[in-house]
């Protein structure tokens, strides 16, 4: 069974450019999450999907950050304008049922300079 | 608020050592409590997962422990190897936080080298 992918691995780019990153979640999996982790910090949420439906996005800055999951299997993640404090590791997460926990993707290295 | 905190943050031990990572959680009312794994430069890898039914997984040389009712896990992992060298995240699926249900909430690691 494929785990969760994320593309791409790492992204360099300037500041004020935009950028997106793309999560195919295991399949079956309802449930999608974003995460992202600053250097030597544990994860945070950005947003949960249920399906289609973006159910907890409190932690989005939605100012410059969109997210969307079409028919409810893949995710793309966008920032736009990013910004150097955007520079982080942003890891996708799929799972089918709270009890069953949570898979990760690999990651998008995004380093903006 | 509800947190979750790892300690030691670093860990430096020989090869062959049993070792225990610590964490702890402010508030009892989880669904689960999952161990990850993660290399350097690379994504999660879950380790161990705990319903809050329960109170102990094991998998390999690694058992995790959970004490709901003080807030506590632990990650032990006998006779420890070069390649167990990792930062082990603990993640805490919450009832609620913050009003949404259902959050993983994550400490902030505790990064392991094992020396050969």
């Amino acid at each position: 069974e494929a785990g969760v992918v994320q593309s791409p691995r790492y992204k360099i780019i300037e500041k004020k450019q935009p950028v997106a990153f793309w999560c195919n979640p295991i399949s079956g999996h309802n449930t999608l999450y974003w995460y992202r982790q600053n250097l030597g910090q544990g994860p945070e949420l950005l947003i949960r999907y249920e399906n289609e439906e973006a159910v907890d996005d409190s932690q989005l800055p939605k100012d410059r950050f969109s997210a969307e999951r079409l028919k409810g299997v893949d995710s793309t993640l966008k920032i736009q304008p990013a910004e150097l404090g955007d520079s982080a590791v942003y890891l996708c997460a799929s799972s089918s049922d709270r009890g069953s926990g949570y898979t990760f993707g690999s990651g998008t290295r995004l380093t903006v300079v | 608020k509800q947190e979750v905190t790892q300690i030691p943050a670093a860990l430096s031990v020989p090869e062959g050592e049993n070792l225990v990572l610590n964490c702890s959680f402010t508030d009892s009312a989880i669904y689960n409590l999952q161990w990850f794994r993660q290399d350097p430069g690379k994504g999660l890898t879950s380790l161990l997962l705990i319903q809050s039914s329960q109170r102990e997984q094991t998998s390999g040389r690694l058992n995790a422990s959970l004490d709901k009712s003080s807030g506590r896990s632990t990650l032990y992992i006998a006779a420890s190897q070069p390649g167990d060298s990792a930062t082990y995240l603990c993640a805490v699926l919450f009832q609620s936080y913050g009003g949404a249900t259902n959050k993983l909430i994550f400490g902030t690691g505790t990064l392991l080298a094992v020396q050969p």
